[in-house]
């Protein structure tokens, strides 16, 4: 069972367009976290979010949390080509366990000059 | 600063050979570390996590064991690798002190394996 549902899976856009990529659960997050991963990489962490409907500005990225902590997005305005990546969102718990991330199976972005 | 070493960075190996994978940190003390296996470049797959020396935990039921010898280093390995054991292996660790709502992960830059 697959508890943190990202989408789209794959997408590819033009320089200078703006996207959203969603991060989607059934289940309720104590926080949830975006990274993104170039290829030959480890992911790097861009943001944590914590309260229900909070939003976090990263320069041209903006990361929303859920009122009720369960889903998230990500909105990246005049995408550019070093956005390119593949975008992973990840829980912590659920179950009040915040030792472990439970990972979305990602997006994969790629921003054509 | 911490840095965290993963070695190697690409492994090629026969089915049934054995493994072991080692991931260091540097710069903390008493981290909690993770192994994460990620297929075809997709989502993050949770194998082992340490809360401390000799302490594995195992999320998954698999061919691999993980070990925890010293406070800041990490192994992964199996005794006969399978085909289905090729992928990509991250290696990860966390602050454990303290309340935190939330635990950041630091990756090492992976190990790719493949086993023919």
């Amino acid at each position: 069972t697959q508890l943190l549902e990202q989408s789209p899976q794959f997408l590819s856009i033009q320089e200078g367009e703006n996207l959203t990529v969603y991060c989607n659960s059934s289940s309720v997050f104590s926080s949830l976290q975006w990274y993104r991963q170039e290829p030959g990489e480890g992911p790097v962490l861009l943001v944590t979010v914590v309260t229900g409907g909070e939003v976090k500005k990263l320069k041209r990225l903006t990361f929303q949390f859920g009122d009720a902590r369960k889903d998230s997005s990500l909105h990246i305005t005049a995408a550019q080509p070093g956005d390119t990546g593949l975008y992973l969102c990840a829980g912590a718990g659920p179950g009040g366990s915040n030792y472990k991330l439970t990972f979305g199976k990602g997006t994969l972005l790629t921003v054509n000059p | 600063s911490q840095t965290i070493h993963q070695w190697p960075a690409t492994l090629v190996q026969p089915v049934g050979s054995p493994l072991s994978l080692e991931c260091t940190v540097e710069g903390t003390s008493n981290p909690n570390l993770y192994w994460y296996r990620q297929a075809a470049g997709r989502g993050l797959q949770l194998l082992f996590y340490s809360v401390g020396i000799g302490q594995i935990s195992s999320e998954v039921p698999q061919n691999l064991s993980a070990s925890r010898p010293q406070d800041r280093q990490f192994i992964l390995s199996s005794k006969k690798l399978l085909l289905s054991d090729s992928g990509f292996y991250l290696c990860a660790w966390s602050v454990s002190r303290g309340r935190v709502l939330f635990r950041k992960l630091f990756f090492g830059s992976g190990t790719q394996l493949s086993v023919l």
